[in-house]
This record gives C-alpha cells, sequence and structure tokens, in this order.
C-alpha cells in the first residue's frame, strides 16, 4: 500500500505557542489529502481537506485561522496549530489520497500527538 | 443522509480463532465502497480491505475477508486465524455522496485477541 509519513510523531508546547505537523506521502502524488482529529477512544473527526494548489476546505465549527493547513506540493501539506490552547491537545492525523475522491482509497499517516500545557 | 453503524464496541476472540466484526451502512448511491481500516494502539490508520458496491465477489486480502450482503447493506469483516497482534479497533468507512467528498467512519470496534 501507499506510504504516508508525519513528522512529528509527539510534540509538547506551551499554551500560545504554534505547532506544524508535516504530512508526506512518500510513494504517491496525494492529489488530495485530509486532515483529521482524534480525541481518545473515539472515531476520527475531519478537520479540512486540501488540495494541492488550493484553499483548504475547512469542515464547519473548524476554526480556519487556527488551524492553517498549506498543501503546497503534490507530497506535502502542512497543518500549523497557532496559538495553541490545552483544549487544542488531541491526536491529529493526516491522509493522503492518490487518485479520485469518491472511489480511491485514503492512505493515514501515523498522527502526531499533541500535549499543550 | 448515509450513515455507517458498528454495533461493537468490544469483541474478545481466541487466538488462532476466526472473527467477524460487523459492518452496516445505510445509502441511496448506487454506486459506492466499503473500507477497513485497523487502528492498533500506535494510532495509525492501517487499510486492510475494500470492496466495491458492483465488485462480483466478495473482496478477500490475505486473513481478512469481507462477507457483503449489499440487500442486507452489510459488509462484515471476517479475520481468520486470530492473532496477537490482532488486537486493536477496526474502523468501517465510506465516502459520503457527491457534494461532500468526505470519509464516513463506524465508531469502531475494539478487538482483543486473547492467548
Amino acid at each position: 500500500g501507499a506510504v504516508v509519513s508525519q513528522h512529528p510523531s509527539w510534540v509538547i508546547c506551551k499554551s500560545g505557542t504554534s505547532v506544524k505537523i508535516e504530512c508526506r506521502s512518500l510513494d504517491f502524488q496525494a492529489t488530495t489529502m485530509f486532515w483529521y482529529r482524534q480525541f481518545p477512544k473515539q472515531s476520527l473527526m475531519l478537520m479540512a481537506t486540501s488540495n494541492e494548489g488550493s484553499k483548504a476546505t475547512y469542515e464547519q465549527g473548524v476554526e480556519k485561522d487556527k488551524f492553517l493547513i498549506n498543501h503546497a506540493s503534490l507530497t506535502l501539506s502542512t497543518l500549523t496549530v497557532t496559538s495553541a490552547h490545552p483544549e487544542d491537545s488531541s491526536f491529529y492525523i493526516c491522509s493522503g489520497l492518490a487518485g479520485e475522491v469518491r472511489t480511491d482509497t485514503q492512505y493515514f499517516g501515523p498522527g502526531t500527538r499533541l500535549t499543550v500545557l | 443522509a448515509q450513515k455507517i453503524t458498528q454495533t461493537q464496541p468490544g469483541m474478545f476472540v481466541q487466538e488462532k480463532e476466526a472473527v467477524t466484526l460487523d459492518c452496516t451502512y445505510d445509502t441511496s448511491d448506487p454506486s459506492y465502497g466499503l473500507f477497513w481500516y485497523k487502528q492498533p494502539s500506535s494510532g495509525e490508520m492501517i487499510f486492510l480491505i475494500y470492496q466495491g458496491s458492483y465488485d462480483q465477489q466478495n473482496a478477500t486480502e490475505g486473513r481478512y475477508s469481507l462477507n457483503f450482503q449489499k440487500a442486507r447493506k452489510s459488509a462484515n469483516l471476517v479475520i481468520s486465524a486470530s492473532q496477537l497482534g490482532d488486537s486493536a479497533m477496526y474502523f468501517c468507512a465510506m465516502w459520503e455522496p457527491s457534494g461532500t467528498y468526505k470519509y464516513i467512519f463506524g465508531t469502531g470496534t475494539r478487538l482483543k485477541v486473547l492467548a
């Protein structure tokens, strides 16, 4: 299967700082990338969808100014959590899609565990 | 609206035995696909198997197979010869209909394989 990496795998930061998470598709070009958030013992919650070279589409209730997404190339998308607060502590996971939405498979990164003190 | 239902929050299975994880779905689209993912405690989501609505045969991938019953709208995952490493959360997912282009996930089933 296709491989997606995420960096860092975990990060601890102070409240008020910004954190950048990278998502890379290693062996395919991801036309679309998705960013999810997962709380303990819950399913994944989609935050936003990004297509290379265009602005991300955010889900309702997700603050676009707080969660900045940049999909600069077909292999890299970044999520920046700006002015992080303890309530932003969560598991963030990205996925990449090589082909068409609605038919092809999303391949997920290993996730990033963010802890805001 | 489309939705995915996984009714088993937790399951136990003895090592080397087979186990079935249930997934039912609701959609009005004639064309759709169903995905199963495994999420071990490390957190990564591992793609296991895919079933398309027009596929003539049930999907199989190694020890994983799908019991796809279209009329009943169910796509149950069967894991044969369970191993200790199969202990994980398992999610069923499908694409939402046109216009939204996102996965819908079920609530997941936590599988524990007993030695």
